[in-house]
C-alpha cells in the first residue's frame, strides 16, 4: 500500500539558508500535518492544512511558511534557516479531519535536517 | 492546555516479559488516542487507534486500553521481543485537528 512520501530524506543546509521540504500523502488523503521533531524530544505540531486551506497552526516560526496543493501535496518552506531548526521533520496525511472521522494519522519516514 | 505525559521514561527488560506502558493526559476531551512505535532516526508507525468511545482495541502482541475520564492509556505488550525494542509514543486528539505527543517510552528488549 503506498504510504507518505517525504523528500528529500535528508538535508544540510548552511545558516541563513532556505530550504523547502515536500510531502505527499497516500491518494486520497486530504488532510497534510506537519511536525518538528528536535533530538530526543516528541514531535511538535507546526502546521495541518484541509482540502487545501491551513486548518490549524502550532508552534510554526514566520520564518516558515506552507502550503497544499492542487493534488494534495504540500510543501514547507523555511527561510534564513539556523542552527537551532535542525530537526527531523515529519509529514502526515489522513483522511477527512480526526475531530469528525477517527481516521488515522499516517506519518512519512521524515526529512533530517541538519543546518550547520 | 492538553498535556500528554508518559511512564516509564525508558524500559529494559528480557525477551518474553509482558510489559505496559503508560500514557496520561490532563483533558480528558478527546476524540480519540494513537500509539506509535519509532525506531531511532526513523518515522512513526501507528500501532492501535482508540476512539473516544472505545476502551480498548487489540492488534497481535498489542493491546491498547483506554480510561477517557481518568485520562490514562495503557499499552500492554505481550511475550516481549528484541525486535520490539524501539520508542513508543502516545497521542491524543484533542479539540483541533492535531495530535498532541507524549514524551515517549524508550523499550529495550534484550536477548
Amino acid at each position: 500500500a503506498a504510504g507518505v512520501i517525504q523528500s528529500p530524506r535528508h538535508l544540510i543546509k548552511e545558516k541563513r539558508e532556505t530550504a523547502t521540504l515536500k510531502c505527499y500523502p497516500i491518494p486520497r488523503h486530504d488532510t497534510v500535518y506537519w511536525y518538528q521533531q528536535g533530538p530526543g524530544q516528541d514531535p511538535q505540531f507546526l502546521i495541518s492544512f484541509y482540502e487545501k486551506m491551513q486548518s490549524d497552526k502550532g508552534s510554526i516560526p514566520d520564518r516558515f511558511s506552507a502550503q497544499q496543493f492542487s493534488d494534495y501535496h504540500s510543501e514547507l518552506n523555511m527561510s534564513s534557516l539556523e542552527l537551532g531548526d535542525s530537526a527531523l521533520y515529519f509529514c502526515a496525511s489522513s483522511l477527512g479531519q480526526g475531530r469528525t472521522t477517527n481516521e488515522k494519522l499516517f506519518f512519512g519516514s521524515g526529512t533530517q535536517l541538519s543546518v550547520l | 492546555k492538553q498535556e500528554v505525559t508518559q511512564i516509564p521514561a525508558a524500559l529494559s527488560v528480557p525477551e518474553g516479559e509482558n510489559l505496559v506502558l503508560n500514557c496520561s493526559f490532563t483533558d480528558s476531551a478527546i476524540y480519540n488516542l494513537q500509539w506509535f512505535r519509532q525506531d531511532p532516526g526513523k518515522g512513526l508507525t501507528s500501532l492501535l487507534l482508540i476512539q473516544s468511545s472505545q476502551r480498548e482495541q487489540t492488534s497481535g502482541r498489542l493491546n491498547a486500553s483506554l480510561d477517557k475520564s481518568s485520562g490514562r492509556s495503557t499499552l500492554y505488550i505481550a511475550a516481549s521481543q528484541p525486535g520490539d525494542s524501539a520508542t513508543y509514543l502516545c497521542a491524543v486528539r484533542h479539540s483541533t485537528d492535531k495530535l498532541i505527543f507524549g514524551t515517549g517510552t524508550r523499550l529495550q528488549v534484550f536477548p
